[in-house]
């Protein structure tokens, strides 16, 4: 199966700056890469994906970039606010496969 | 907007009952999940089911046991919990046209 690991597991930024989070998968046949907001006491919820046929997506603050050759993928808030302070999540999958695999998680923390 | 429903909201049991959680979903989607995400706040999938069939079963101890009578719907029973159980238990539904997941906004279950 898939394996996907995120880094870092702590991440603290003063506001207004921009903030990184970066993950590796294993099975080169992942083409899906979604990330998942999570507020506490909330549900995770999808901000921002990207597939295989893009290096680089940008919405709203958010720039994924995806590296195939690497497996590597990765999230970049720019101009970070305090709303911002959050658990996220990167995954991966294959398409139709039905199984994604989640990273373990970053706990983002923008201090004013 | 909410879609995938999940009751209930918590439930606080002793060692050896049993409990069922339900969980719907009214975006038409033909695949569900349940994940079960830990203190550490790790996602892990637990069961998929495709359109009632049951297509993924990750190594989760027999005392677990989806249920779903039509796509919309799937719950979850543990016939006799076990202090590891304490987590909070996230139903999903997938748009597979997209594969993004939607989740619901969990159980959370203490075992004591």
């Amino acid at each position: 199966g898939e394996q996907v690991e995120q880094l870092p597991s702590i991440l603290r930024v003063q506001e207004g700056s921009s903030a990184s989070i970066n993950c590796t998968y294993e099975n080169s046949a992942s083409n899906y890469f979604p990330w998942y907001k999570q507020e506490p006491g909330e549900n995770p919820k999808l901000i921002i994906d990207i597939r295989s046929n893009m290096e680089r997506k940008q919405t709203q603050g958010l720039i994924v970039l995806l590296d195939k050759k690497a497996k590597r993928f990765s999230l970049h808030i720019t101009d970070t606010q305090p709303g911002d302070s959050a658990m996220y999540f990167c995954a991966a999958t294959v398409t139709n496969t039905g199984k994604l695999t989640f990273g373990d998680g970053t706990v983002l923390t923008v201090k004013p | 907007e909410t879609a995938v429903f999940q009751t209930p909201n918590y439930h606080v049991t002793q060692v050896g009952n049993e409990v069922s959680f339900n969980c719907k979903q009214t975006l038409g989607h033909d695949t569900m999940y349940w994940y079960k995400q830990d203190s550490k706040k790790l996602l892990k999938i637990m069961f998929s089911y495709n359109n009632k069939q049951l297509i993924v079963n990750e190594t989760v101890p027999r005392r677990f046991s989806p249920q779903s009578s039509d796509k919309a719907h799937l719950n979850l029973r543990i016939k006799s919990v076990e202090p590891e159980d304490s987590a909070v238990y996230l139903c999903a539904s997938r748009d597979i046209s997209n594969e993004r997941l939607f989740f619901g906004h969990g159980t959370k279950l203490s075992v004591l």
